[in-house]
C-alpha cells in the first residue's frame, strides 16, 4: 500500500530536549515536504526537499532542521524545542510536478502531534 | 505573497440540502487542490484542478476552477452525514523545484440529520 509514515504519532516533551520526527514514503517520490498545522492558520510549509541531498526552507523554518540522505526518508529535527513549536506536523510527498505527472496531489502522512512543555 | 481565503469557516447544514464552499486566491497559480480532513486524521486528496474551467465530480461533491476570477468552488449536493469533515483548498505554486502548497484556513462542515 502506498503511504507516508510518520513516527511518533504523539509526543509530549520538555523545552530544550532534542527530538526527531521521522517520515518515510514507499512511492519512490522525489519531492517531500513538512508542514505544521495550527488553529486558524491552516497548514504552513516548514522545509521541503526536491531530491536526495537537496533541501530548502519553506515559510516557517526557524527552529527546525531536515535532512534527505535517502530518497524515502525525510526526518524533521528540533534541536532545542520550545513551546511555540507545539503543533500538529504533517509530512507529504509527491512524484514531482514534471510533465510526466502533472497535477499529482501531495500524499500526506497521518500527522504527529507534538506538545512542548 | 499568495493568500488563500476560504468561506465559510464553519458550515452546519441539514442532510439533503445543497451548499457551496468558496476558495479565493490572490495570485496566479499552477494548480488548485481540494483536501478533506477528518478529526485526528490526515489530509485526503479529493480533487486536482489543472486549468481554467476545470470541473471535477465525485459522488455528491463537485469542484470547479475559474482562474480569471481566482476562484474555486466545492459544491455539495444533497448532503449526507458522511460528508462531515473539514475541507481545505490549497493552491500550488512551483518555483525552482519547490511545490509549495498554500492552504486556506479550512471549512468545518457539519451535516445534521
Amino acid at each position: 500500500e502506498a503511504q507516508v509514515t510518520q513516527n511518533p504519532r504523539y509526543l509530549i516533551t520538555v523545552t530544550g530536549k532534542k527530538l526527531t520526527v521521522t517520515c518515510s514514503q514507499n512511492m519512490n517520490h522525489e519531492y517531500m515536504s513538512w508542514y505544521r498545522q495550527d488553529p486558524g492558520l491552516g497548514l504552513r510549509q516548514i522545509y521541503y526537499s526536491m531530491n536526495v541531498e537537496v533541501t530548502d526552507k519553506g515559510d516557517v523554518p526557524e527552529g527546525y532542521k531536515v535532512s534527505r540522505k535517502e530518497k524515502r526518508n525525510f526526518p524533521l529535527i528540533l534541536e532545542s524545542p520550545s513551546p511555540n513549536q507545539t503543533s500538529l506536523y504533517f509530512c507529504a510527498s509527491s512524484p514531482g510536478q514534471g510533465v510526466e505527472a502533472p497535477g499529482q496531489p501531495q500524499h500526506f502522512g497521518d500527522g504527529t502531534r507534538l506538545s512542548i512543555l | 505573497e499568495l493568500k488563500v481565503e476560504q468561506n465559510p469557516l464553519f458550515l452546519s447544514m441539514q442532510e439533503g440540502k445543497n451548499y457551496t464552499i468558496y476558495c479565493n486566491y490572490s495570485t496566479t497559480s499552477d494548480r488548485l487542490y481540494w483536501y478533506r480532513q477528518d478529526p485526528g486524521k490526515s489530509l485526503e486528496s479529493l480533487f486536482v484542478l489543472l486549468s481554467n474551467g476545470a470541473v471535477k465530480q465525485e459522488g455528491r461533491l463537485m469542484a470547479s476552477l475559474d482562474t480569471k476570477a481566482r476562484l474555486s468552488t466545492l459544491h455539495i449536493t444533497a448532503a449526507v452525514h458522511d460528508l462531515s469533515a473539514t475541507y481545505f483548498c490549497a493552491v500550488l505554486q512551483t518555483n525552482f523545484g519547490n511545490e509549495k502548497l498554500t492552504f486556506g484556513t479550512g471549512t468545518r462542515l457539519t451535516i445534521i440529520p
